[in-house]
């Protein structure tokens, strides 16, 4: 069974950093392109970032304005998302997804994780 | 701000059919495949669709998708009390360079 876990969620400060963490089983997991996807309170879903399966290929949703940088352990089986400059607009569950294939572009989300929520305020 | 365009609710009684529309772009829907996901808040989203029209095993034939230009569509039929939830369709968009999602329809069953 596939299992997604997310980790590294909370409450920090505008101007704050955090690292999400996704500890992933029952797949092979450096055979496959990752994603982070997240929804804000009343919202609905936002594409935050992909990687490929060797790190090779990243791609970030516009409104990150570089703030924000997805990374992998592929001995770990665990994906990251290092989020920087917090804003009280990223407040929101973080869902970490697994691709079907290597590449992370032009793909679907076949697994999901529950979700991790990050709360940003003074 | 999304960049694909979903009914914000529909509804239908038991048994019925209902169909959910998603209006996108040439850069998108219209040159790239359309997905569907179901989700129910505070659980994990599932995928119903992907590539404009098939179902991943497990997800019963009562879902369908279908694409039309820079447009697709998810029905629903023999509508039941568990189909009660938000769903989103999504797309690569080659001009943003990214993944889009849809606005989110919730079907509530009545």
């Amino acid at each position: 069974e596939v299992r997604l876990v997310e980790s590294g969620g909370g409450m920090v400060q505008p101007g704050g950093s955090l690292k999400l963490a996704c500890v992933t089983s029952g797949f092979t997991f450096d055979e496959f392109g990752m994603h982070w996807v997240r929804q804000a309170p009343g919202k609905g879903l936002e594409w935050v970032s992909s990687i490929s399966w060797n790190s090779g290929a990243t791609a970030y949703a516009g409104f990150l304005k570089g703030r924000f940088s997805i990374s992998r352990d592929n001995a770990k089986r665990s994906l990251f998302l290092q989020m920087n400059t917090l804003e009280t607009e990223d407040t929101a569950f973080y869902f970490c997804a697994k691709g079907p294939f290597k590449q992370m572009k032009y793909n679907w989300f076949d697994s999901w994780g529950r979700g991790i929520l990050v709360t940003v305020s003074s | 701000q999304s960049v694909l365009t979903q009914p914000p609710s529909a509804s239908g009684t038991p048994g019925q059919r209902v169909t959910i529309s998603c209006s996108g772009g040439g850069s998108n829907i219209g040159s790239n495949f359309v997905y569907w996901y179901q989700h129910l808040p505070g659980t994990a989203p599932k995928l119903l669709m992907f590539r404009d029209n098939e179902r991943p095993s497990g997800v019963p034939d009562r879902f369908s998708g279908s694409k039309s230009g820079t447009s697709a569509s998810l029905a629903i039929s023999g509508l039941r009390s568990e189909d009660e939830a938000d769903y989103y369709c999504a797309s690569w968009d080659d001009s943003l360079t990214g993944y889009v999602f849809g606005t989110g329809t919730t079907v509530n069953v009545l």
